[in-house]
């Protein structure tokens, strides 16, 4: 079953506006990745973090491995349109025996311009 | 590279047909997943291999459910029957490491 609690499920958005959502989890991962996925498309990797406390950007986007390896958060500065889509968040846990990702529900993201 | 290559793109069958779900992993990965997406249950694991063996299947849901990795380059998904709450998009991932990659995905359609 899911082990990843990501919040929100949806946001409706203006152009410009900056966007944060996070995963939240009652087990400890050793990985968290950011994945977005376009409609009709597969998810794209946006960020991969290793380590707790870890932040990191690319472009507007900027996640952090949270430090108690517990949780995550991805923030989008200034959203344009073609941020739409849905956002996973996914994680590697800590006894994971392969290179198995549980993966978040999903936010999907809507931009008005 | 050409990232994760997945044929078809887009299948629809009637509901007792077999099904055929092809994925083409990224050169040099070692681990291929076969997931499942649907707007109720979002994305769900159904099998993964490592180096072309099954390691851990306990997301197939049932026996008309089968995948096969025969080599290095090629995985199968096979459904056999089909049925209609079988419709969802499938995804082939393969990876080297923790980051996995994702195909385009399969849009199956079962009537």
């Amino acid at each position: 079953g899911q082990q990843l609690n990501q919040s929100p499920q949806s946001m409706f958005i203006q152009e410009g506006e900056d966007v944060s959502m996070n995963c939240t989890s009652s087990s400890i991962f050793n990985t968290w990745l950011w994945y977005k996925q376009d409609p009709g498309e597969g998810p794209v990797l946006l960020i991969a973090l290793y380590k707790a406390g870890e932040l990191t950007s690319n472009g507007r986007l900027t996640a952090q491995f949270g430090i108690t390896r517990k949780d995550s958060f991805l923030n989008i500065s200034a959203s344009i349109p073609s941020d739409v889509g849905i956002y996973f968040c996914a994680g590697q846990l800590v006894n994971n025996a392969g290179n198995m990702l549980t993966f978040g529900g999903g936010t999907r993201l809507m931009v008005k311009p | 590279d050409a990232g994760v290559i997945q044929s078809p793109r887009h299948e629809v069958t009637e509901m007792g047909q077999e099904v055929t779900l092809r994925c083409k992993p990224i050169s040099g990965h070692d681990y291929l997943f076969w997931y499942r997406q649907t707007m109720m249950r979002g994305l769900e694991l159904l099998i993964y291999f490592n180096n072309n063996v099954p390691i851990d299947d306990s997301g197939m849901p049932e026996d008309r459910f089968s995948a096969k990795m025969p080599n290095a380059s090629f995985s199968t998904l096979k459904i056999q029957p089909s049925e209609p709450r079988d419709s969802a998009v499938y995804f082939c991932a393969s990876s080297f490491g923790d980051e996995q990659f994702f195909g385009p995905g399969t849009r199956l359609t079962v009537l």
